[in-house]
């Protein structure tokens, strides 16, 4: 199985909103609600953001959510902030496995 | 508070084998699963696998079945990756996380420090 794609790269100026695609397939993406989404800022351990498509873990902010429409899940940050800049992975339920996209670097102009 | 607390890091000759420490504490270990990634330097994540620490119930990536075996100990809840026949491409840092109890491959919450293993002659 081949990994999720991402664009390599996305920024925005503060305040503005930047939205990350993640494309997979029917088997994937597309198949099952288990869409997650990870933060991950240089020699950092990932932090979840985002699971099963839209849900947002305790403690993170509102300016992310997560949406999906068919094999393409979504990643919008609004408002953004300088501490938001940092890799983004997408990650998906793939049937008794995962995959993960290549990442995002979100850079904050 | 939850916390998984890695082993340190290791490096190994190519052909050896390495064994990652995962202790987990602030929640009922036996009700989730531990996935564990790693990601080389410089790239993306890689889902290697997981396991349920309900009842030892193991899902491989394909690409490392046959090298990768993950284990628990309920008694001290602590997870294990042990990786064989290592190649200079199995350098990275690997994390443990925690995940479903029953259903491998669903988004992780929790993760540990990584730990950093370099595979050199």
């Amino acid at each position: 199985q081949s990994a999720l794609t991402q664009p390599p790269s996305a920024s925005g100026s503060p305040g503005q909103s930047v939205t990350i695609s993640c494309t997979g397939t029917s088997s994937d993406v597309g198949g099952y609600n288990y869409v997650s989404w990870y933060q991950q800022h240089p020699g950092k351990a990932p932090k979840l953001m985002i699971y099963e498509v839209s849900k947002r873990p305790s403690g993170v902010p509102d300016r992310f959510s997560g949406s999906k429409s068919g094999n393409t899940a979504s990643l919008t940050v609004s408002g953004l902030q300088a501490e938001d800049e940092a890799d983004y992975y997408c990650s998906s339920y793939a049937g008794s496995n995962s995959l993960f996209g290549g990442g995002t670097k979100l850079t904050v102009l | 508070q939850v916390q998984l607390v890695q082993s340190g890091a290791e490096v190994k000759k190519p052909g050896a084998s390495v064994k990652v420490s995962c202790k987990a504490s602030g929640y009922t270990f036996t009700s989730y699963g531990i996935s564990w990634v790693r990601q080389a330097p410089g790239q993306g994540l890689e889902w290697m696998g997981w396991i349920s620490a309900y009842n030892g119930n193991t899902n491989y990536a394909q690409k490392l079945q046959g090298r990768v075996t993950m284990t628990t100990d309920t008694s001290t809840s602590t997870a294990y990756m042990e990786l064989r026949s290592l190649r200079s491409d199995d350098t990275a840092v690997y994390y443990c996380a925690r995940g479903h109890i029953a259903v491998a491959g669903i988004s992780v919450d929790y993760w540990g420090q990584g730990t950093l293993v370099t595979v050199s002659s």
